[in-house]
């Protein structure tokens, strides 16, 4: 495998379902990144990780609960969703967290849907 | 606080024709540019970047974007687009040492036979 992977692709789940997403990078990179991309809006950020250290949290509501075990892996876990939490969740690495020099490399996404 | 405005949700176009996606700004301070590409069923590739130097920027795939200070633009061309073209653009802002990058709502072309 190479560059960022994601598992799995698609996932459907009840409100009371418990699920989680993966994500793992092979760029030997120390930064990773959880984003949401809904219809019609732009990506936002929801959660940045440095060297398994949470070093961002852009207000993102506590049935997202990321966790990254160590730098090549980060997880999203899920439980108690709203159908409007149906969206793409990308993953992304970078080098080093932050700055215009890092390049952000994404993973192909997740495509949720919560029923 | 930075925002980015991606004015056109899609831009129709014929195969070989030049194309523009425009793209503007805001912020108070300076900040980098960047554009992504995300084909069907994929995640996001870099296309090109502005950190420094000559406002105008080669990237990928024969595209080029032209960073405007003082119009605070940084819109994308391509002079001569193909079918495999056809994806969704995103323009994207970050401040240095920030860890967020802002997007625009993305634009849509679509290339015609």
């Amino acid at each position: 495998e190479t560059g960022v992977t994601q598992t799995p692709r698609h996932l459907v789940m009840g409100m009371t379902n418990k699920k989680s997403l993966k994500c793992e990078q092979h760029l030997g990179h120390n930064a990773m990144y959880w984003y949401k991309q809904s219809a019609k809006k732009p990506l936002e950020l929801m959660f940045v990780y440095s060297l398994e250290e949470r070093v961002e949290n852009n207000s993102v509501p506590s049935r997202f609960s990321p966790e990254c075990p160590n730098s090549s892996h980060l997880f999203l876990h899920l439980h108690t969703l709203q159908p409007e939490d149906s969206a793409l969740y990308l993953c992304a690495s970078s080098a080093h967290a932050g700055g215009a020099v890092n390049e952000q490399f994404f993973g192909p996404g997740t495509r949720l849907t919560v029923l | 606080a930075q925002s980015v405005t991606q004015l056109d949700s899609q831009v129709p176009v014929f195969e070989e024709a030049p194309v523009e996606l425009r793209c503007n700004y805001s912020s108070s301070v300076s900040v980098y540019l960047f554009w992504y590409v995300q084909y069907p069923n994929q995640g996001l590739q870099l296309l090109l970047k502005y950190l420094s130097g000559s406002t105008l920027v080669k990237g990928i795939n024969g595209f080029e974007a032209e960073f405007n200070k003082s119009q605070t633009s940084f819109h994308l061309r391509k002079p001569s687009v193909h079918i495999s073209d056809t994806a969704e653009y995103f323009c994207a802002v970050i401040r240095d040492s920030s860890y967020k990058l802002i997007f625009g709502s993305g634009t849509r072309l679509l290339v015609r036979p």
